[in-house]
């Protein structure tokens, strides 16, 4: 059974850099035909896609977050990462790591794994 | 502003059958599949209805998924309690070239 998990600071200073890292069990990261992804979700509110990342190292980000972000890959370590310049308070968030299939005509993506969220706090 | 737009509630009594609608236009939903997700408060997201129409193994044909032009909608028949969740509508945007989500919807089950 695939399973993800978050881990990384529950809290950042605003303008600093946070980073996530999100671990891949159970199953191969370099599976083709899947990204791997990050969400967020404020508190109350609704997901937010923020970027995914192919095992290769590819990377297609939220243009709204784009200017800030940077995903990586390191298949040696099945892991990803996440890191998102210059944070503020409106990046407070839970900070989901997920599995992203790309269908092969590219209208079809959804998350069928993910993991169980890390909260994310931006605050002095 | 969500790209897709969602009721931000439904409700219905237990038996009773529910219907979500998803509303986006030709660049997201009319020239991609929908996804549904299902997410109880404090849980992560779970996967519920992918292509539009189709229910992944584990979720119970209670729920179905349809899609005609730039709109979908999300079924629930026989509503139980254990319905009650946010519910989420997801696609491609071609013109923004990423996933996008609707605001979600919060179902109470009375």
């Amino acid at each position: 059974q695939l399973q993800l998990q978050e881990s990384g600071p529950g809290l950042v200073k605003p303008s600093e850099t946070l980073s996530l890292t999100c671990t891949v069990s159970g199953d191969a990261i370099t599976t083709g035909r899947y990204y791997w992804a990050w969400i967020r979700q404020p508190p109350g509110k609704g997901l937010e896609w923020i970027g995914s990342v192919y095992y290769v190292g590819s990377a297609s980000y939220n243009s709204s977050l784009k200017s800030r972000l940077s995903i990586s890959v390191d298949t040696s370590k099945s892991q990803f990462s996440l890191n998102l310049r210059s944070v503020t308070a409106a990046d407070t968030a839970v900070y989901y790591c997920a599995r992203h299939f790309n269908g092969p005509l590219g209208t079809t993506h959804y998350f069928d794994y993910w993991g169980r969220g890390s909260l994310v706090t931006v605050s002095s | 502003q969500p790209v897709l737009t969602q009721p931000p509630s439904a409700s219905g009594t237990p038996g009773q059958r529910v219907i979500i609608s998803c509303s986006g236009s030709s660049p997201n939903i009319g020239r991609n599949t929908v996804t549904w997700y299902q997410q109880v408060p404090g849980t992560a997201p779970k996967l519920l209805i992918y292509e539009s129409d189709q229910r992944p193994s584990g979720v119970p044909d209670r729920f179905s998924g349809s899609k005609s032009g730039t709109s979908a909608s999300l079924a629930i028949t026989g509503l139980q309690s254990e319905d009650e969740a946010d519910f989420y509508c997801s696609t491609w945007d071609d013109t923004l070239n990423g996933v996008v989500f609707g605001g979600g919807t919060k179902l109470t089950v009375l």
